[in-house]
């Protein structure tokens, strides 16, 4: 079945360490995004990648990075920098959508969720 | 850039009775709306989506929602409320510039026996 798939399905960071939360689909699907989800706040967009080698920054990137090296893989790194990291970590996947097909969905992961220790 | 607002960050309503989940986008062109549903501590899955072809979309597990253009609102709707329906739904528009989905708050949804 194709699909997302994301892991660990729960992760503890101490302080001062980087973290990297895994996304792979096998959707082959173009575009891939990384979503912050935290109480009552909703989905916030991190990071986004529309092509291999190449990312966009999302409403909340600080403290956050992100590689594209193949077309099946976005990993995200929650660095150090990032000093309340404690969420539900979101990943999702898109064809490349053009003018007829806008209406295309994200398909989403089940999440990783990260705690601090 | 568009938005979406949902009212109501948590509804209760009784099992058997009408579910109404309503948002409101802004766009200043023809909308590509959807809603999704959050089980806990899972991913999103897709319940229905607007593709311009009709106002009235029927989605899965008995939900519908109702483009209104004049009212720019995209409300969801479910005739008779059941306990698995118990989750957190959101709506969402498409943004063309970046090839990305705007988020509403999210509405949690508590089925009552």
């Amino acid at each position: 079945d194709g699909g997302i798939t994301q892991s660990p399905k729960y992760l503890f960071r101490k302080e001062g360490q980087n973290v990297t939360l895994s996304c792979e689909q096998n959707l082959n699907h173009d575009a891939m995004y990384w979503y912050r989800q935290d109480p009552g706040q909703g989905l916030r967009l991190i990071y986004y990648s529309q092509i291999v080698n190449d990312f966009q920054k999302g409403d909340i990137a600080e403290g956050y990075s992100v590689s594209r090296e193949k077309k099946e893989s976005f990993p995200l790194t929650v660095t150090s920098a990032q000093k309340n990291p404690t969420a539900f970590y979101l990943c999702a996947s898109s064809i490349k959508r053009a003018n007829r097909n806008r209406n295309q969905p994200q398909h989403f992961g089940d999440g990783t969720r990260l705690s601090i220790l | 850039a568009q938005s979406v607002t949902q009212l109501g960050s948590h509804v209760s309503v009784s099992e058997g009775a009408l579910v109404l989940l309503r948002c409101n986008y802004s766009s200043s062109v023809p909308p590509y709306l959807f809603w999704y549903v959050q089980y806990p501590n899972q991913g999103l899955q897709l319940l229905l989506k607007y593709t311009s072809a009709a106002t009235l979309v029927k989605g899965i597990n008995g939900f519908e929602a109702e483009f209104k253009k004049s009212e720019t609102s995209f409300h969801l709707t479910k005739p008779s409320a059941h306990m698995r329906d118990a989750a957190e739904y959101f709506c969402a528009v498409y943004e063309a510039a970046g090839n990305k989905l705007t988020f509403g708050g999210g509405t949690r949804v508590l089925v009552k026996p």
